[in-house]
């Protein structure tokens, strides 16, 4: 079966450097997502790798590895308001997206 | 702010009630979805449309009947629900369907009680 996984609570302290992982499988691959959801809020789009690397867009970077099925989110110098829930998302061959069930982040001063 | 738009933001009803929900996408969009949020669980998919036409229904119950009048304006119909069905019910627009389709944008979703 289809199947993502990352792990449901995380903590860290601002300014510092969180690393959010991953694990997907999935019938085919076309890329993965990550998505940040703020309490009560609409999922927004974060990041999105179809190839092997690391893409960085300001503080936060997104790694992906196709042989190892695995992605992670990296969020640099920490923000209060970075405390919110990670969601990953693989697309599958048929581009349907399988959804994780969440990272929730909590930022403590 | 967001290209789609969800209304109402709060809804709570009996079983026996019949209530809609409302999805706008001022993004220009082909692709509109419906997923249902529980906590600590995955967004579950519910329905996709594609240039107006149904084109996914993952098994999701009869008492939910979704309406596309034109590619932007989504409907879910709800009725006889059943207390199980309060979750956070979240729509979706991406440019195309399939073929990669392209980034999903949400809207900030309508919390459902069923009482």
């Amino acid at each position: 079966g289809q199947n993502i996984d990352q792990p449901t609570e995380m903590t860290a302290t601002e300014g510092a450097i969180v690393q959010i992982n991953c694990t997907y499988q999935t019938s085919g691959f076309n890329g993965l997502f990550w998505y940040q959801q703020h309490a009560g809020e609409a999922p927004t789009f974060l990041s999105y790798n179809v190839l092997d690397g690391l893409e960085e867009k300001g503080r936060f970077s997104s790694f992906l590895s196709r042989s190892k099925g695995y992605s992670y989110l990296l969020l640099k110098e920490l923000q209060m308001k970075d405390s919110a829930s990670y969601l990953c998302a693989a697309m599958d061959s048929n581009y349907q997206l399988i959804w994780g069930a969440g990272t929730k982040l909590i930022i403590k001063p | 702010e967001t290209g789609v738009t969800q209304t109402p933001r709060h809804l709570v009803m009996g079983m026996t009630n019949k209530k809609s929900l409302k999805c706008e996408q001022h993004l220009g969009h082909n692709a509109m979805y419906w997923y249902k949020q529980s906590a600590k669980k995955p967004l579950e998919l519910m329905f996709v449309y594609s240039l107006e036409e149904r084109v996914e229904n993952n098994s999701v119950p009869s008492r939910f009947s979704p309406e596309c009048p034109n590619s932007s304006h989504l409907f879910l119909h709800l009725h006889t629900l059943q207390p199980e069905d309060s979750a956070l019910y979240l729509c979706a627009s991406s440019q195309e369907y399939g073929t990669g389709g392209g980034t999903q944008y949400f809207g900030p979703g309508t919390r459902l009680t069923v009482l």
